[in-house]
C-alpha cells in the first residue's frame, strides 16, 4: 500500500525565516518517485520537483531545497529566507511508476507573515 | 502557449442535475486525470486515461463518468448519483512511458457548488 503523510497541517512563519515542510512516505517497492507541488490561492497545482528512489542527492533550486532520506522514508522541503509569495498549500506525492498514478499527501498550508 | 484549460471556473448546479466539466490540453500528453479536492484534504483520483478510448476508475469513481474520444479532451460528468458533489475539481495530464514516471501538469480547476 502507498501512503504519504504530511503531519504539519498548517505552519505560520515570519518573512525571511527558514521553514521546513515534512513528508514521510510508505511503499514496498524499490523503484518509486516522489514529488512536491505548490498550490497557490489561485488553485492550480504547480510542479516543483521529482525524485526517483535511486537518487538520494539533495537538491537546491534557489531558495528551495529538498532532503531525500531513504533510511527514514522522508522527503522534506525547505524554503530559505521565506517570502510572502511562498504562502500556499504544498503537497508531497508518491508514485510507484507502475500505472502512472500518484498518491498525494493531505498538504501543508504555509502562511508567510510580513 | 501550451497548457491545460478547464471550464468553467465556477459552476453551480441544482441537486439532481448532471453536469459536465471540461478539460482540454494542447501539450500532446497521452495521459489525463481527474482529481477531486475537498477542504483540508489532498487530491483524490476520480478517473484517469492513458490512451484515447480507454480509461480506468480511480479511488472515488462512483457517481462520475468520463469519456476520451480525443487525445486533447477528457470531460468529466458529475451525475446525480454523486451524493456530495460540491468540491474543487482538478484536471491533469502527463507524458506516458520512457521508462520513468513523469510529473503531472494541472489545469486551473473548476469549483462546483450544488445548491
Amino acid at each position: 500500500a502507498q501512503k504519504v503523510t504530511q503531519a504539519q497541517t498548517e505552519i505560520s512563519v515570519v518573512e525571511k525565516e527558514d521553514v521546513t515542510l515534512d513528508c514521510v512516505y510508505e511503499t514496498r517497492d524499490t523503484t518509486y518517485y516522489l514529488f512536491w507541488y505548490k498550490q497557490p490561492p489561485s488553485g492550480e497545482l504547480v510542479f516543483l520537483i521529482r525524485r526517483n528512489s535511486f537518487d538520494e542527492q539533495n537538491e537546491i533550486s534557489g531558495r528551495y531545497s529538498w532532503n531525500f532520506q531513504k533510511s527514514t522514508s522522508s522527503f522534506n522541503f525547505t524554503i530559505t529566507a521565506s517570502q510572502v509569495v511562498d504562502s500556499a498549500v504544498y503537497f508531497c506525492a508518491l508514485s510507484e511508476g507502475r500505472d502512472d498514478k500518484i498518491i498525494f499527501g493531505k498538504g501543508t498550508r504555509l502562511h508567510i507573515l510580513p | 502557449d501550451g497548457g491545460i484549460t478547464q471550464s468553467p471556473k465556477y459552476l453551480f448546479r441544482k441537486e439532481g442535475q448532471n453536469v459536465t466539466l471540461s478539460c482540454e490540453q494542447n501539450l500532446n500528453h497521452d495521459a489525463m486525470y481527474w482529481y477531486r479536492q475537498d477542504p483540508g484534504q489532498g487530491l483524490r483520483l476520480i478517473y484517469y486515461s492513458q490512451i484515447v478510448n480507454d480509461f480506468q476508475k480511480g479511488d472515488i469513481a462512483e457517481g462520475y463518468s468520463v469519456s476520451r474520444e480525443k487525445k486533447e479532451s477528457f470531460p468529466l460528468t458529475v451525475t446525480s448519483a454523486q451524493k456530495n458533489p460540491t468540491a474543487f475539481y482538478l484536471c491533469a495530464s502527463s507524458i506516458v512511458g520512457g521508462g520513468t514516471y513523469n510529473e503531472q501538469f494541472f489545469g486551473p480547476g473548476t469549483r462546483l457548488t450544488v445548491l
